[in-house]
C-alpha cells in the first residue's frame, strides 16, 4: 500500500509569500502530525489532528502558521507571510489511532527556502 | 519539559558492531523509538519497544531499555555502509499526543 506522500518535494519562495504545504496521510490512519526539522532546531513538533477532534496547536511557532485537514484525510500547512526562519524540511506523519504504541509513518518531507 | 539526549556522531568500521545511545527525561514514556534518516530521505521507522520491555531484537538490531537509568540503545551488528544514516530516538509520552525527538547520531562505516 502507499505510505504517506507530500508535495511539493522542494518549494522555494520569497520571504513575504505565502505557502502551501500538502500531505496525504496512509488510508485508514486517523492521526495526521506536522513536524519541522532544520538545522539547530532538531525535529520539532507543529501540529496534530485526530479524527474529528479539536487540533493540538501547541507547537506552531507563530499566528503566521496553520493547517487544516479536510474530510478527515488530506491535511494542508499554510505559513503566510514566510521569513528566511522558517526554512526547514515539513515533515508530515500518520498512524492508525492515537494512543501510546500507534507507530507514526512519516512522508518524505517538504524541503521549503524562503529567500 | 521533555528532553531526549544523543551524540551526535559515531564511526565504526564496516562488520563491527555500532551502539547508539539516547537518554531521557520523562518517566512516563511508554513507548521508544528507533528511526532511520538516509540523506534527503524522510524517516523510517527501524524499531520500537514498549516501556514494559528491556530488551528487542529484530535481526541485526537490538534495542535495550533501561528505565530506571531512562537509557535506551539501539546495537547494529555486522554494521554495512548502507547502515551509514543518523538515527533518531523518540519518545512518546502518555500525556502528549507527539514523539519527541533526539537531536540525532550521525553514523559513519568505513572500510
Amino acid at each position: 500500500g502507499a505510505g504517506v506522500s507530500q508535495s511539493p518535494s522542494n518549494k522555494v519562495t520569497e520571504k513575504g509569500k505565502d505557502v502551501e504545504l500538502r500531505c496525504d496521510p496512509i488510508s485508514g490512519h486517523t492521526a495526521l502530525y506536522w513536524y519541522r526539522q532544520s538545522l539547530g532546531q532538531g525535529l520539532e513538533f507543529l501540529i496534530y489532528f485526530q479524527g474529528n477532534s479539536a487540533p493540538d496547536k501547541s507547537g506552531l511557532p507563530s499566528d503566521r502558521f496553520s493547517a487544516e485537514r479536510t474530510g478527515g484525510s488530506v491535511s494542508t500547512l499554510t505559513i503566510q507571510r514566510t521569513q528566511q526562519e522558517d526554512s526547514a524540511v515539513y515533515l508530515c506523519a500518520s498512524s492508525l489511532v492515537s494512543r501510546g504504541g500507534d507507530t507514526q509513518y512519516f512522508g518524505p518531507g517538504t524541503r521549503l527556502t524562503v529567500l | 519539559g521533555e528532553d531526549v539526549e544523543q551524540s551526535l556522531f559515531l564511526s565504526v568500521r564496516e562488520g563491527d558492531s555500532s551502539v547508539i545511545n539516547c537518554t531521557y527525561t520523562d518517566s512516563s514514556s511508554t513507548y521508544l523509538y528507533w528511526y532511520k534518516q538516509e540523506p534527503g530521505a524522510g524517516l523510517q521507522l527501524l524499531t520500537y519497544i514498549f516501556s514494559n520491555m528491556d530488551m528487542k531484537q529484530d535481526q541485526r538490531l537490538t534495542v535495550l531499555l533501561n528505565k530506571k537509568d531512562k537509557h535506551l540503545s539501539l546495537r547494529i551488528a555486522d554494521t554495512q555502509t548502507g547502515d551509514s544514516a543518523i538515527y533518531f530516538c523518540a519518545i512518546f509520552t502518555g500525556g502528549y499526543n507527539k514523539l519527541i525527538f533526539g537531536a540525532g547520531t550521525r553514523l559513519a562505516v568505513h572500510p
